[in-house]
Parts: C-alpha cells; sequence; structure tokens
C-alpha cells in the first residue's frame, strides 16, 4: 500500500508570497494532521482534520490556514511568509488521529 | 516547563548493546506515547507506542511506561549502526472535540559505532 505522499518535496519562496502544500493520507485513514518542524526540534502541532472538518489547531498565527477534500486530501496553505517559516512541514494521516503516519515533508525555505 | 522533555545528546553506545531513551512529560492527562526515528534529513517514522504502565515489547525494541512518574522510555537490544538517528518522543492528551495532538520532545540523537 501507499503511504502518505507529499508535494511538492522542496519549496523556495520569498518574503510576503503565499505557499500551497499538498498531502495525500494512506487509503482509508480520515485524518490529516499538519506539523511543522524547524531544524533540531521536534515537530509542533498546526492542524487536525477528521472527516473534512477541523478537529484542532495549534499556536500558529491565521497566516496559516488549511483544508480537507471529499477524498481525505489536504492542503496547508501559508500566506504572507515570513523568514521563520523556512521548515520542514510534515504531514501525518492517521485512521484515528491516534497513531500518526508521516509523509516525507515538504522542505520550505523563505528567502 | 517544556510539555515533553528528551535529553538531545549524542548517546553514544557500541554496537551490540543496549541504548536506553528517556523522555519525561508534564502533562498528567496524556493518555497514548509514541516513539518516532528520524534519519537525517528524512521525517519520521513511528516504531513504537504504548498506552498502559509497563513494558511494550517489539522486536529489539521495548517501551517502557511509568504514568505516576510522568517518564517514558525506550531501550534498543543489540543496537546497530543503522539505529543511529534521532529518536523523537511524543505525547498524545486527547482534547475536548476528539482531536489527538501530539507533542513531541525535541530528540535524542544516537549514534551506535562498530
Amino acid at each position: 500500500d501507499a503511504g502518505v505522499t507529499q508535494s511538492p518535496t522542496h519549496l523556495i519562496k520569498t518574503r510576503g508570497q503565499q505557499v500551497t502544500l499538498r498531502c495525500s493520507p494512506i487509503s482509508g485513514h480520515k485524518s490529516v494532521s499538519w506539523y511543522q518542524q524547524v531544524l533540531g526540534q521536534g515537530p509542533q502541532f498546526i492542524f487536525q482534520y477528521y472527516e473534512k472538518e477541523e478537529r484542532g489547531r495549534g499556536n500558529f498565527p491565521d497566516r496559516f490556514s488549511a483544508r480537507q477534500f471529499p477524498n481525505y486530501s489536504s492542503e496547508l496553505n501559508v500566506n504572507a511568509l515570513l523568514l521563520g517559516d523556512s521548515a520542514l512541514y510534515l504531514c501525518a494521516s492517521s485512521w484515528t488521529g491516534e497513531e500518526q503516519f508521516f509523509g516525507p515533508g515538504t522542505r520550505l525555505t523563505v528567502l | 516547563q517544556k510539555e515533553v522533555e528528551q535529553n538531545s545528546g549524542p548517546l553514544s553506545v557500541p554496537e551490540g548493546a543496549i541504548a536506553s531513551l528517556n523522555c519525561t512529560y508534564s502533562d498528567r492527562g496524556s493518555q497514548s506515547f509514541f516513539w518516532y526515528r528520524q534519519y537525517s534529513g528524512k521525517s519520521p517514522e513511528l516504531i513504537m507506542f504504548i498506552y498502559s504502565n509497563g513494558d511494550k515489547e517489539d522486536g529489539r525494541f521495548t517501551a517502557q511506561l511509568n504514568k505516576a512518574s510522568q517518564y517514558v522510555s525506550l531501550l534498543i537490544r543489540d543496537s546497530q549502526p543503522s539505529d543511529s538517528a534521532t529518536y523523537l518522543c511524543a505525547v498524545n492528551f486527547h482534547r475536548s472535540g476528539g482531536y489527538n495532538k501530539l507533542i513531541f520532545g525535541a530528540g535524542t540523537r544516537l549514534a551506535v559505532h562498530p
């Protein structure tokens, strides 16, 4: 079975721009969570979606938004990019939200 | 106080030895606990999870949980150079509304030398 897929793999943007990251969960999984991981730290929770509804949001500004589609894939949008948004963005897929399986991530660099 | 604390390491062990990785957490309401392995430049990979006090074994890995002490550990027996990675401890506290937010420690870097 295919695991979690994310696109793109790498992305370079400049300050002020907007970015959209995409995620497809493991087949049959209905929950998708987004995390941000900066170098040297553990992932930080951004959002969780289950059955297309937002279930939870972490301590991130309103510049961060997400949605989940009827096929359970998800997008993470970040507006007005700042240098500090440079990080590895991880999508995690789960059947119930408990055991979460990560995709390969999207490495975002903001110049 | 950090919610999930791990020693950053590096923890250096010889090949064939037991590696012991430790994690403490602050939220007594935490209900499930996970260990992820992350190789440099890669994403985290789930290797163990534990929900109840005591030990849980899976191959060379044993997870240990003590909720009274708010302590979870991972033992790796017969350590191999391929085990060299950063090990992330994650704690899940079920929030109202039914969602699951994993809180991660910063990770412990393990180096297994031949």
